[in-house]
C-alpha cells in the first residue's frame, strides 16, 4: 500500500481565496483524521470520520473551516475564505483502531 | 488540555548510549497511551502504545513505561543511533469523544556522533 497520500505538498494562496486540502487514506481504514500543526500551538485534532461519517469535529477553528468524506477513499478540507492565521502543515491520518493512526506526508499551506 | 509547543524540549544524547524521553499526561481518566516519532518534513509514525492495565511494554529497541500514580509516561530508546533523531510524541485518550487521541508538545531528541 502506499500509505495515506495527501494533495498538494505545498500551497501558497492569498488571503480570501478558498483552499482544499485532499487525503486518500489507506484502503480498508474506517476512520480518518485531519490534524493541524504549528509552532506555536503543536498538532491539533480538527476532526475526524468513522466509516465516512464525521464524529467529532470540535477541534474545526470556525466555520471557515469544512470537511467532508464523500466515500471511503476520499477526504477534503476546506478552508474558505484563507486568512493569514491558517498557515500550517495539515495532515491527515487513517487507521483501522482509531488509535494506532497513520499519516500523510502533510500539504504546508501558506496564507500571505 | 490540548497540545501547546512554543519551544521544545530538546533531549541529546550520545550516539550509542539509551535515550530517555518523559511526559506527563493530564486526564486520569486515560487508558491507551501511544508514543509517536517526527522525523522533519514527515507526519508522525506510530511506535508503541500501552494500555492502563500495563506498567511497561517493550519493543524492538523501545520500552514505554507507565506510572498512573503521577501521570508519567517515559520512551526508552536503547543504543540510540543518528536515525532517531526526531520530535517525539506521547498522546493520551481518555476524552468525550472515544476514538480522539490528544498529542502532548513533543520533545526533540538530538543525537551527537
Amino acid at each position: 500500500d502506499a500509505g495515506v497520500i495527501q494533495s498538494p505538498r505545498h500551497e501558497v494562496t492569498e488571503m480570501g481565496q478558498e483552499v482544499t486540502l485532499r487525503c486518500k487514506p489507506i484502503s480498508g481504514h474506517d476512520y480518518l483524521f485531519w490534524y493541524r500543526q504549528t509552532m506555536m500551538r503543536g498538532l491539533e485534532l480538527l476532526i475526524y470520520f468513522n466509516n465516512n461519517v464525521p464524529i467529532d469535529d470540535s477541534g474545526m477553528p470556525e466555520d471557515r473551516f469544512s470537511a467532508k468524506m464523500p466515500n471511503a477513499s476520499f477526504s477534503t478540507l476546506k478552508i474558505q475564505p484563507s486568512e493569514p492565521r491558517d498557515s500550517a502543515v495539515y495532515f491527515c491520518a487513517s487507521s483501522l483502531t482509531a488509535y494506532e493512526q497513520y499519516f500523510g506526508p502533510g500539504t504546508r499551506l501558506t496564507v500571505t | 488540555g490540548e497540545s501547546v509547543g512554543l519551544h521544545l524540549p530538546t533531549l541529546s544524547v550520545q550516539e550509542g548510549d539509551n535515550s530517555i524521553i518523559n511526559c506527563a499526561y493530564s486526564n486520569s481518566a486515560s487508558d491507551y497511551f501511544i508514543w509517536y516519532k517526527q522525523e522533519s518534513g514527515k507526519g508522525p509514525q506510530f511506535i508503541i502504545d500501552i494500555r492502563s492495565n500495563m506498567d511497561k511494554r517493550q519493543g524492538q529497541r523501545v520500552t514505554v513505561l507507565l506510572n498512573k500514580t503521577v501521570k508519567h509516561l517515559s520512551l526508552q530508546i536503547a543504543a540510540t543511533q543518528p536515525g532517531d533523531s526526531a520530535v517525539y510524541f506521547c498522546a493520551e485518550n481518555g476524552y468525550s469523544s472515544a476514538s480522539k487521541i490528544i498529542f502532548g508538545s513533543g520533545t526533540r531528541l538530538s543525537i551527537r556522533p
